[in-house]
C-alpha cells in the first residue's frame, strides 16, 4: 500500500488561509469517506483535527475544516496563526481492510 | 482520564524479538466501538500504520511490511494490547504509538486518542 501523496511544504502568513492536499486512489480516499487529518508538533504524538473528511472532533477550532473530491482530500486551514505551525497527515481506509497514511506536509507560518 | 501508555521499547539487534505494550485506562477498553492500531513513525520521517484489532481480538489486519513477522493481541482483562514483533529488520526502527479508533456500523471517528510512543531501534 503506497501513501497518499501530500506537498512536501505549505506556508502562509498570519489570518491568510492555506490548504494542503491528500491524493490516493479510488481504492482509499476515492472509495471511502474514512478520511481524517492529524496535527503534529516535533517529538510530540499526533492529534486528530479532522475525521470523516469533513467532522471536526469537540476542541478542535473552526479554523480548520477538511472535504474531499474524488481521490483527493484537502485540508484548509483559515485564519492561519503561529500555533498552526505544525507536521499534518492525512489517513484514510482502504479496500484492503487497512489503513493509509499521507507522505506529510510541514506548515510554516511566515 | 483516558489515556494510552506504551512501554517494552528498546535497542534490538537484527532479527531479534521484542513485545510492545499499550495500557488503557480511563475508558472501557472492551467496548465493542474500539479498535486498536499500531502506527510507527521511523526518525525525521512520516507515519505509517502497522496493525490493527478489534474489540474481542477476533479480527486483525497487518500492513503488507509487518505481516508474518509481527502478531497484534490485547488482553480485555488486563486493558491491554500488545504487539510482538519477531524477524526484526533494521528498517522497523521507529517510535510506535498505540491508537484507539472508534468504529462504528455507520463509520469511524479517526485515530482519537494516541499514546506517548516507544522507541524500537534495530541495530547491531
Amino acid at each position: 500500500q503506497s501513501a497518499l501523496t501530500q506537498p512536501a511544504s505549505v506556508s502562509g502568513s498570519p489570518g491568510q488561509s492555506i490548504t494542503i492536499s491528500c491524493t490516493g486512489t479510488s481504492s482509499d480516499v476515492g472509495g471511502y469517506n474514512y478520511v481524517s487529518w492529524y496535527q503534529q508538533y516535533p517529538g510530540k504524538a499526533p492529534k486528530l483535527m479532522i475525521y470523516d473528511v469533513s467532522n471536526r472532533p469537540s476542541g478542535v477550532s473552526n479554523r480548520f475544516s477538511g472535504s474531499k473530491s474524488v481521490n483527493t482530500a484537502s485540508l484548509t486551514i483559515s485564519g492561519l496563526q503561529a500555533e498552526d505551525e505544525a507536521d499534518y497527515y492525512c489517513s484514510s481506509y482502504t479496500a484492503s481492510r487497512t489503513y493509509v497514511f499521507g507522505t506529510g506536509t510541514k506548515v510554516t507560518v511566515l | 482520564e483516558v489515556q494510552l501508555v506504551e512501554s517494552g521499547g528498546g535497542l534490538v539487534q537484527p532479527g531479534g524479538s521484542l513485545r510492545l505494550s499499550c495500557a488503557a485506562s480511563g475508558f472501557t477498553f472492551s467496548d465493542i466501538t474500539y479498535w486498536i492500531h499500531w502506527v510507527r513513525q521511523p526518525p525525521g520521517k512520516g507515519l505509517v500504520w502497522v496493525s490493527r484489532i478489534n474489540s474481542d481480538g477476533a479480527h486483525t489486519s497487518y500492513a503488507d511490511s509487518v505481516k508474518g513477522r509481527f502478531t497484534i493481541s490485547r488482553d480485555n482483562a488486563k486493558n491491554t494490547l500488545y504487539l510482538q514483533m519477531n524477524s526484526l529488520r533494521v528498517e522497523d526502527t521507529a517510535v510506535y504509538y498505540c491508537a484507539r479508533v472508534p468504529t462504528t456500523a455507520v463509520g469511524t471517528y479517526g485515530f482519537d486518542i494516541w499514546g506517548q510512543g516507544t522507541m524500537v531501534t534495530v541495530a547491531s
